[in-house]
Parts: C-alpha cells; sequence; structure tokens
C-alpha cells in the first residue's frame, strides 16, 4: 500500500500566488516525521520543511508552510508569493518512529511545480 | 564547506564493469543513507547505516555493496554493472539515533548519475 500519495503530478501557478501541493500519508505508528523537499533541474535535493506527529502548531519556514491535518493524515505544502525559482519538482516523505524501526523514510512520487511569469 | 559531498557526481561505464560512489559527510551525523532516483524521479532507499552498523538493507541486489569505514563516510560499491542500474544514486545524512528515530531531517549530497552503456 502506498505509503505517502502526492496526487497532483504537475502544477501551475502565477507568480507571486500561493500554492498549495498536496500530501496524504498512511502510518499506524503514533510517532513520525514529515518532510517536504525540492529537488530544482539541477538535480539537487533540498530540505524546505519538518512537521512532527506530536507538533501542536503547523511549521512554518518562510514562505513555506505545512498544513498538517493529523485526522486526515494530511501534509499539505502551501507556498506563499510565488516566484520564477520556485518551479521545482516537490516531494513529500514520511519517516516512522521508533515503533516501525525508524530511519526508513519513504517518498511519494513529487509534484512538479511550474511558476508562470 | 560541502555538508554532504559525493564523487563522482557523474559516471558513465560499460554494462559489467564494477564502480564506487564515495560519500563524506561533516555534519557529525551518525546515520547515513542511499537511495536510488530512477527516470521517473521516484526516490527509494536502499541502504542506511547507523554509526558504520547496517541497519535497512531494501531488496537491494547483492551485486550492491555499501561500505562505511567510519561515520562520516559511506561508499556504495556496484558490481557487474546492468542497464537498469543507470539513475542518480543520492547519499544522505542525518542526527538519527538508535532510540529516537524518525525524528531528524536529512540532508543529501548532490547526486551522482550513473549511466550504464
Amino acid at each position: 500500500a502506498q505509503k505517502i500519495t502526492q496526487t497532483q503530478p504537475g502544477m501551475f501557478v502565477q507568480e507571486k500566488e500561493a500554492v498549495t501541493l498536496d500530501c496524504t500519508y498512511d502510518t499506524s505508528d503514533p510517532s513520525y516525521g514529515l518532510f517536504w523537499y525540492k529537488q530544482p533541474s539541477s538535480g539537487e535535493m533540498i530540505f524546505l520543511i519538518y512537521q512532527g506527529s506530536y507538533d501542536q502548531q503547523n511549521a512554518t519556514e518562510g514562505r513555506y508552510s505545512l498544513n498538517f491535518q493529523k485526522a486526515r493524515k494530511s501534509a499539505n505544502l502551501v507556498i506563499s508569493a510565488s516566484q520564477l525559482g520556485d518551479s521545482a519538482m516537490y516531494f513529500c516523505a514520511m519517516r516512522e518512529g521508533f515503533h516501525s524501526g525508524g530511519f526508513k523514510t519513504i517518498f511519494g512520487a513529487g509534484t512538479r511545480l511550474f511558476v508562470k511569469a | 564547506d560541502t555538508a554532504v559531498s559525493q564523487t563522482p557526481k557523474y559516471l558513465v561505464t560499460q554494462m559489467g564493469n564494477d564502480k564506487s560512489i564515495k560519500c563524506e559527510q561533516n555534519l557529525g551525523h551518525d546515520t547515513m543513507y542511499w537511495y536510488k532516483q530512477d527516470s521517473k524521479k521516484f526516490l527509494k532507499i536502499m541502504f542506511s547505516y547507523n554509526n558504520k552498523e547496517l541497519i535497512i538493507n531494501e531488496t537491494v541486489p547483492n551485486r550492491f555493496s555499501p561500505k562505511s569505514p567510519d561515520k562520516a563516510h559511506l561508499n556504495l560499491h556496484i558490481n557487474s554493472l546492468e542497464l537498469g542500474d543507470s539513475a542518480v544514486y543520492f547519499c544522505a545524512s542525518s542526527h538519527e539515533k538508535r532510540h529516537t528515530p524518525g525524528t531528524d531531517t536529512q540532508y543529501f549530497g548532490p547526486g551522482t548519475r550513473l549511466t550504464v552503456l
């Protein structure tokens, strides 16, 4: 069964607008971490934001925020005020905690974001 | 002062050859990983080492052999290369410790693009 699902293979957004990239996950471990990474065309994997399963508040990092809805098992990434440099592939990832053995990060299939000028 | 470095960045070789990819991290992390990203951008974990001990081995052919001479290094050796091994290989590291997995961000190297002809 898919543990991380990103249903949007591609998204377009106008420059300066906000965009939400969807991510749902599946786990029975009470302890887990959720991550978003950006992969520009140059190929490197850039860490954007992290949300722990016990965190009460949604994580924010600059223009990035993570809309964490635990009951729905969703961890959507919101990018505010999109910039041309945001055009990239975005990966949602989950790492389960101790009860599941930990250490193994599972990645979604990715969403390719195109920012239009 | 690169955090996670990999060499080489590009590797082009013939089928049947043996090759190695090296990875080093200067972040003082305890855990290191190898991932394979295929042509469809799907990222999958191959191996994970914690303090030089193998803790994840994900149904990878035994032609792939990781070696961790110390905490800061995790090398990947591939024997008898096949066409299907062509991919981008990423090394990553995190602070993850055995008793508190699942909470730490992974930092990725720049990737090694392997092309098998």
